[in-house]
């Protein structure tokens, strides 16, 4: 497969255990967060979104928490299995900026049977 | 699968060269967002394109250039290729122009030699 980084921190959890993710976003204003999930060869999936309204969001086996004061983000996957393989990428946008979303750099994960 | 479909998936030219890349939305979204993810830069945005009128530019070249059609279809042109312009180029859509989950295409691997 492809890297889609060369210099990717890397976060290696031992299957079934909870990992958790951490990115530092850049712009005090921004008001949507979104964390994607790229798989080597694929295009980066949707995993979950949160507005600067809310502190924590919960999906199915995962949780984002958002904490606005020191601008930080963290994804939260609750026992983790092989198929949670993967770059994760988190993203902002900003209120009166432009569409688009700002990327931060990605974290490998691997999860080791 | 995402929804959004980008043709081809690889292309491989030599520099000078000129080429286009394609992409059409998930049916509905009326955004279309070009991102360039290289092995040293990550995800880095492009442009977006909201119901055929351009809504936002990132780092695009002078020599790259897209437009989206009548039918929301969206094409990259990518003129004078480099080395450096090697690289993957995604498409994205979402419903509006702005505060939306974007969903991504799978990416044309572009190999410029």
């Amino acid at each position: 497969g492809e890297s889609v980084g060369l210099h990717l921190p890397t976060l290696s959890v031992q299957e079934g255990d909870n990992s958790i993710i951490n990115c530092a976003y850049s712009n005090s204003a921004s008001d949507y967060f979104i964390w994607y999930k790229q798989e080597s060869g694929k295009g980066p999936q949707f995993i979950i979104d949160i507005r600067s309204n809310m502190d924590k969001r919960q999906g199915q086996r995962v949780t984002v928490l958002l904490n606005k004061t020191v601008k930080h983000l963290s994804l939260q996957i609750a026992a983790t299995q092989p198929g949670d393989s993967a770059v994760y990428f988190c993203a902002e946008n900003f209120w009166g900026s432009q569409g688009n979303l700002i990327f931060g750099k990605g974290t490998k994960l691997s999860v080791k049977p | 699968d995402s929804g959004v479909t980008q043709t081809p998936k690889h292309l491989i030219t030599a520099t000078g060269q000129r080429v286009t890349l394609r992409c059409s939305p998930r049916s509905g979204d009326l955004s279309v967002y070009w991102y360039q993810q290289s092995l040293d830069q990550g995800l880095q945005f492009l442009i977006q394109y909201y119901n055929g009128e351009e809504r936002a530019k990132g780092n695009i070249l002078e020599r790259f250039s897209a437009q989206q059609f009548p039918d929301l279809h969206s094409e990259l042109n990518l003129s004078s290729l480099e080395l450096g312009d090697s690289a993957l180029y995604f498409c994205a859509s979402s419903p509006g122009d702005r505060g939306d989950i974007q969903y991504f295409g799978a990416g044309t691997r572009l190999s410029v030699l």
